[in-house]
């Protein structure tokens, strides 16, 4: 199994862009589709992005995914920030034995 | 509307037993993958368990060491969690969730579609 290792917290101000990072441990980032999750406080998960860069429909597309082989990572950006978004956000894979795979979360601060 | 509600939560002692129950409305529950994630108090998200839309695959996270059982009935549209032998350490909240289904091409994708708005369950002496 492998594990996915995503930043604690990131801070950035309205209307910027940020990144945030999920590093796989082992085995190819491009090997099983990343998925992002935004969790606001108090409320459950919500898909944002799936299959590394798809955005499900009523999601803006000031959300973005990718993934870099040369990190063996994948990114979720967010354009425009704002106050709303901030909330964890969590990415997830899965391996070749159909576990589920969660990163840590990072907490994303809008200020 | 798909609707999950889970529930069975609360306070139990260490070493005690609890079924977690979810039931499912607005959608052909039969027809889905279904699974429990948990989120210990301040941390992140962690899968427990997922079982096939008809029931004839199921598999538990490993760190749960065989604790879990993951089931569902789909004539009464619901999902359950047995969970035994509990430490303080499964001390979380419980949420169900589906398992997105991709009509057009006929197949499973890896991501959770809805979530229930979880169960708490505490285990504490």
């Amino acid at each position: 199994n492998f594990m996915l290792t995503q930043p604690h917290s990131v801070s950035e101000s309205p209307g910027k862009t940020v990144t945030l990072s999920c590093t796989r441990s082992s085995g190819s980032i491009a090997s099983n589709y990343v998925q992002w999750y935004q969790q606001r406080p108090g409320s459950s998960p919500i898909i944002v992005i799936y299959d590394d860069n798809q955005r499900p429909s009523g999601i803006p597309d000031r959300f973005s995914g990718s993934i870099d082989s040369s990190s063996n990572s994948a990114s979720l950006t967010i354009s425009g920030l704002k106050t709303e978004d901030e909330a964890d956000y969590y990415c997830q894979s899965y391996d070749s034995t159909n576990y589920w795979v969660f990163g840590g979360g990072t907490k994303l601060t809008v200020l | 509307e798909v609707q999950l509600v889970e529930s069975g939560g609360g306070l139990v002692k260490p070493g005690g037993s609890l079924r977690l129950s979810c039931a499912a409305s607005g959608f052909t529950f039969s027809d889905f993958d279904m699974s429990w994630v948990r989120q210990a108090p301040g941390k992140g998200l962690e899968w427990v368990s997922s079982i096939r839309s008809r029931g004839g695959y199921i598999n538990h996270s490993d760190s749960l060491k065989g604790r879990f059982t993951i089931s569902r009935d789909n004539s009464k549209n619901s999902l359950y969690l047995q969970m035994n032998s509990l430490t303080v350490e499964d001390t979380a909240v419980y949420y169900c969730a589906r398992r997105y289904y991709d009509w057009l091409f006929q197949r499973n994708h890896w991501y959770f579609d809805h979530w229930g708005r979880g169960s708490l369950v505490t285990v504490s002496s």
